[in-house]
């Protein structure tokens, strides 16, 4: 079972770069990576997804180590509407009901 | 553009009364799921359908019943709802069932059972 780890919280200012780390030690070989958003009172929005290296599009880039047991997503120069929770997600290919989201990381963006 | 529809937005129930939550996709997506998030958690999976015909339970199905109507359409049921069901509803789809395969969610629906 491909379980994450990730900080609960982080906060960072406006104009900064944010890296947030999830590690998923379990991550097994057809794995792929996967980042949601969450804004209050809406559903998760997918952001970006990799399986190694690096992959960027126009919201974020994911780092991926060549072991794979972390990733890290990093959001270019936050603005205020960045604040919201972040999920990462390792995928299980053998059952869809194995993919579990966890509590995110919550991150707040000040002024 | 649609997307993943989920109704109603909201409903207040008594405890032991039924009620059905409704989904619909319009991006002709084989998979979709039920997920409860309760407050300051994550999304924890109640049920899934890999494809049209199909079922399978998640991590928490005690209580709860589903349906997949067509390949538009899946339905979660609650028979005989109890405060511990309530929750924020969240309905989602994927071209299938891989984990390369991005979810798509609806804005949910918050059921609170008194």
């Amino acid at each position: 079972l491909a379980k994450t780890t990730q900080p609960i919280s982080m906060d960072s200012y406006e104009g900064q770069e944010v890296n947030i780390t999830c590690s998923h030690n379990n991550i097994a070989t057809n794995d792929y990576i996967t980042w949601y958003q969450q804004f209050p009172s809406q559903g998760p929005r997918f952001i970006i997804q990799g399986y190694k290296t690096k992959v960027t599009n126009e919201v974020a880039s994911l780092f991926i180590p060549a072991d794979r047991k972390s990733s890290t997503l990093s959001l270019p120069r936050v603005s205020l509407s960045d604040t919201a929770v972040y999920y990462c997600l390792v995928g299980d290919d053998s059952s869809a009901s194995k993919i579990i989201f966890g509590s995110g990381t919550r991150l707040s963006i000040r002024p | 553009n649609a997307g993943v529809t989920q109704t109603p937005k909201f409903q207040v129930l008594k405890t032991g009364q039924s009620m059905t939550l409704q989904c619909a996709q319009d991006m002709n997506h084989n998979s979709m799921y039920w997920y409860r998030q309760d407050p300051g958690m994550g999304l924890r999976l109640i049920y899934y359908s890999a494809s049209e015909g199909t079922t399978d339970k998640g991590e928490v199905p005690n209580g709860y019943n589903v349906s997949r109507l067509n390949k538009r359409e899946f339905s979660l049921r609650l028979e005989s709802a109890a405060p511990s069901q309530t929750s924020v509803y969240f309905c989602a789809s994927s071209v299938r069932t891989a984990s390369d395969q991005p979810q798509h969610f609806g804005d949910g629906t918050r059921l609170s059972i008194l």
